[in-house]
Formats: C-alpha cells, structure tokens, sequence
C-alpha cells in the first residue's frame, strides 16, 4: 500500500546514545514532516522540509537533526538522547495541487523510550 | 501565530447515541481546517478537511464537521456512535502557505460504552 513507511517501530535507547528514525513516502510529495506526540500535547512538529534540499525548525526542535535525503526520504537524527525525548515519533508528507495544500499522511509512529 | 483548543480531554458516549466533539481555533486568515482520528498504537488517519466553500463537510465513516467563522470553530459530528469509533480524535489548523505546516490541539479521547 501507498503510505509513510517508518523505520523502526520500537526502539529503546540509554541516555547519552545517538540514534537515526527513518521515514519514506512513495507519494512523492514534496513536503515532508517529523512530529513528536506526548500525553496531553497533541502532536508538535519538530522540523520540516518544503521542498527536497530545505530543511527548516518547527516548534520544538532542540536536540534533534534531520536530513532530507532525497524526495522520498526524511530522517531525524538524535545525537546524545535525553530521557525528556522519551516519545513517539510521527512521520508526514504533502502535497500542494493547484495552489491547494493537500492533507497530510502520516506514518505509524517510532515508539522511542530513553532510559 | 494559529492555535487550535479541545476543551474536552475525555468523552464517554453510548453506543448509537450522537457525538460532537468539539474545537476552537485561532488563526487571522481563513485557515485550513482538519479532523484526524487515531486507534492505538496506529498514526493518523484523516476524517475529513475545510479549505473553503459549504461550511458543512462530509468525511470517512459517518463524521461531518461544520465550520463557524463568527464562532471561531470547527466541531466534529456524528449522529450514531459504533463502538469501533472509540480513538483519540485531534483537530488541527493550517496556515495558507505553500508546504503547509499544521498545529494540532491536544486531543480528545472518546470513549463508546455498550
């Protein structure tokens, strides 16, 4: 099926270790997204990228990269993990057609636990 | 800056009966408007949008949204609730730009009793 594929699912981590979360889309949509979801925030964007080759910071972006690897592919890079990055990862994309911005499809999410 | 309010942060309904959940936004411009439901341990899956025109919106599996510019709201119906309806449902805002970027509230968990 069509989608957001993210890679992994599960991961459980120690403070201080780095770690890469994968996400493609096969929509080929231009824009692309990484979100973090807590209990009671709802989901908050961490960076997102337009457009292959830009990259810009969302709302909470510190302590996290990102790499926009071509148009299928976006990951989030976590160099020292903190217990506070404790969450679940949500993967999106989107596209504008006829000057209108589409909805966005999101991935299954990345379980990621930081002890 | 948008912003989107669910005052609500757990709903229990009974089976069969009616469902409104209910959303508040804050945006300058006509914004984009969404509902998304998710079932545990899944993503987000899209129940239905606002961009412009009928201010009445159907969606996926019964849902509909109504779109109050003087109320600032988006509130999501649905006038028999199954059981497979229970999920956490988030209302979100986006801007008029060209990639979108989207701010979600908080989300409202429902709850469906037999």
């Amino acid at each position: 099926n069509a989608g957001v594929t993210q890679t992994p699912k599960f991961q459980v981590l120690k403070t201080g270790q780095s770690m890469t979360l994968q996400c493609a889309q096969d929509m080929n949509h231009n824009s692309m997204y990484w979100y973090r979801q807590d209990p009671g925030m709802g989901l908050r964007l961490i960076y997102y990228s337009a457009s292959e080759g830009t990259t810009d910071k969302g709302e909470v972006p510190n302590g996290y990269n990102v790499s926009r690897l071509n148009k299928r592919e976006f990951s989030l890079r976590l160099e020292s993990a903190a217990p506070s990055q404790t969450s679940v990862y949500f993967c999106a994309s989107s596209e504008v057609q006829g000057r209108i911005n589409q909805p966005q499809h999101f991935g299954d999410g990345t379980r990621l636990s930081i002890l | 800056a948008q912003s989107v309010t669910q005052p609500d942060i757990h709903i229990t309904v009974s089976e069969g009966a009616s469902l409104e959940l209910r959303c508040n936004y804050s945006y300058g411009a006509t914004p984009y408007l969404f509902w998304y439901v998710q079932s545990p341990g899944q993503g987000l899956q899209l129940l239905l949008k606002y961009f412009s025109g009928d201010t009445l919106v159907q969606g996926i599996k019964g849902f509909e949204a109504e779109f109050k510019r003087s109320q600032s709201s988006f509130n999501l119906r649905k006038p028999s609730v199954h059981w497979s309806d229970a999920a956490e449902y988030f209302c979100a805002v986006g801007a008029d730009t060209g990639f979108q970027k989207l701010v979600f509230g908080t989300g409202t968990r429902l709850l469906v009793s037999p």
